[in-house]
């Protein structure tokens, strides 16, 4: 079975603009979660979709968007850059009854 | 809300030598679980566990459940070069029925050859 893929892998935007991540699950894999990763931080929750439907939501403003399709693909969309935002954004796929996730590469993000 | 401490933060090691790290909780979880983060990459899972004194190998490593299901531990044997990066506990959130993962800051290890 092919991982969870994440497109693009690294990205270089300017404050003020707005992004789209986009993540391909585990093949059979409903639920996706999103994270960010900052240096010496661990993973701050983003969101989960299941099923095309936000299951859970993370303390983040609301210029962090996400949706997923009938394909259980996923994106996340970032409005309004942000110096801060800079980061690795991890994509997490999870399948059946399981608590394990399973990660893609990441989307390394780069505001300037 | 639950969360999970790991320790230590940091490990700076030799090669060959053995490596002990934990994970608590100031409430039970019912799930553990290992991930390994190498740079630039996501974390790839190692061990899960599902049982309170659960211990469970995978080659060099070694997860145990502990037995009052608040923590975890996670042990490396003959450390190598390879086994460098940050890992991470893991558990699902009981607060509620949404099964959201929570994290620990994780244990960065290297390994000195």
């Amino acid at each position: 079975k092919a991982g969870v893929t994440q497109t693009p892998r690294y990205l270089i935007k300017t404050r003020g603009q707005q992004v789209t991540l986009s993540c391909s699950p585990i093949s059979g894999h409903r639920s996706v979660s999103w994270y960010q990763q900052t240096p010496g931080q661990g993973l701050q929750f983003l969101f989960e979709y299941f099923s095309e439907t936000q299951r859970n939501k993370g303390n983040f403003p609301g210029r962090f968007s996400g949706r997923q399709f009938s394909n259980s693909r996923s994106e996340m969309n970032v409005s309004t850059l942000e110096l801060g935002d800079s980061a690795l954004y991890l994509c997490a796929s999870r399948g059946g009854n399981t608590d394990t996730q399973y990660f893609g590469p990441g989307t390394r993000l780069t505001v300037l | 809300g639950q969360q999970l401490n790991q320790s230590p933060q940091s490990m700076f090691i030799q090669e060959g030598e053995d490596v002990s790290m934990n994970c608590t909780s100031s409430s039970i979880f019912n799930t553990w679980l290992w991930y390994k983060q190498e740079p630039g990459e996501g974390p790839v899972l190692l061990i899960a566990l599902y049982k309170a004194g659960e211990l469970t190998s995978n080659g060099r490593l070694t997860a145990q459940f502990g037995i009052t299901r608040k923590d975890s531990f996670l042990n490396i044997s003959a450390s190598i070069p390879s086994d460098v990066g940050i890992y991470f506990c893991a558990g699902p959130d009981n607060a509620g029925n949404n099964r959201k993962l929570i994290w620990g800051l994780g244990t960065s290890l290297a390994v000195n050859p």
